[in-house]
């Protein structure tokens, strides 16, 4: 099982450019890592999912190294919005372990 | 619209009083699964479900039990809960196989034990 280690948190500024590493423990070789945001009083929500190189969609882009074993989570030009805890999952099957979570503070 | 509801959303209720958050999802799928998210713990895993009768434990499954009878259904059971499960529960489900694809959680059910 993957286990992953965040952060606990950043800070930025609304406009930057901000990059969330996670770092996962004995990934297995089918593990896809996933990317998920969660505010307050809210259940997690998926932001994008990869299992090598780069992904992109619409919010967000993943950077896998090739020896998979970190990712980045890239969020272009944030805004207050983007406050979040951020969790990073490895594996994808049964037995699901989210790391504590990194929690992003954009400030104005 | 897609979705998974739990309920109840708040409860408070005393030491040994056995009670049932139900989670129920209407996307047809396979795999459930229940969390628990504490401070500082993030969210940990407390039973999973591949399928209807198919059930196995999470990452912290003491003092809970689960079942999956209907497809959609998947609820929680607390037989006598104690004032360590105070927590944050989340339902979430998913496409079931190996399917990789994202996880639906609910809104949550905040429960305090005393």
């Amino acid at each position: 099982l993957a286990k992953t280690t965040q952060p606990i948190s950043m800070d930025s500024y609304e406009g930057q450019e901000v990059n969330i590493t996670c770092s996962h423990n004995n990934i297995a070789t089918n593990d896809y890592i996933t990317w998920y945001q969660q505010f307050p009083s809210q259940g997690p929500r998926f932001i994008i999912q990869g299992y090598k190189t780069k992904v992109t969609n619409e919010v967000a882009s993943l950077f896998i190294p090739a020896d998979r074993k970190s990712s980045t989570l890239s969020l272009p030009r944030v805004s207050l919005s983007d406050t979040a805890v951020y969790y990073c999952l490895g594996g994808a099957t049964n037995k699901l372990i989210f790391g504590t979570g990194t929690l992003l503070a954009v400030q104005p | 619209e897609a979705q998974v509801t739990q309920n109840p959303r708040y409860l408070i209720t005393v030491t040994g009083k056995k009670l049932t958050v139900t989670c129920s999802q209407n996307m047809n799928h396979e795999y459930m699964s229940w969390y628990r998210q504490d401070p500082g713990l993030g969210l940990r895993q407390i039973y999973y479900s591949m399928n209807v009768e198919v059930t196995d434990k999470g990452d912290v499954p003491e003092g809970y039990k689960v079942s999956r009878k209907e497809k959609r259904n998947f609820p929680l059971i607390l037989e006598s809960p104690s004032p360590n499960q105070t927590s944050l529960y989340f339902c979430a489900s998913r496409r079931g196989g190996l399917d990789t694809g994202e996880l639906f959680f609910g809104e949550g059910s905040r429960l305090t034990v005393l």
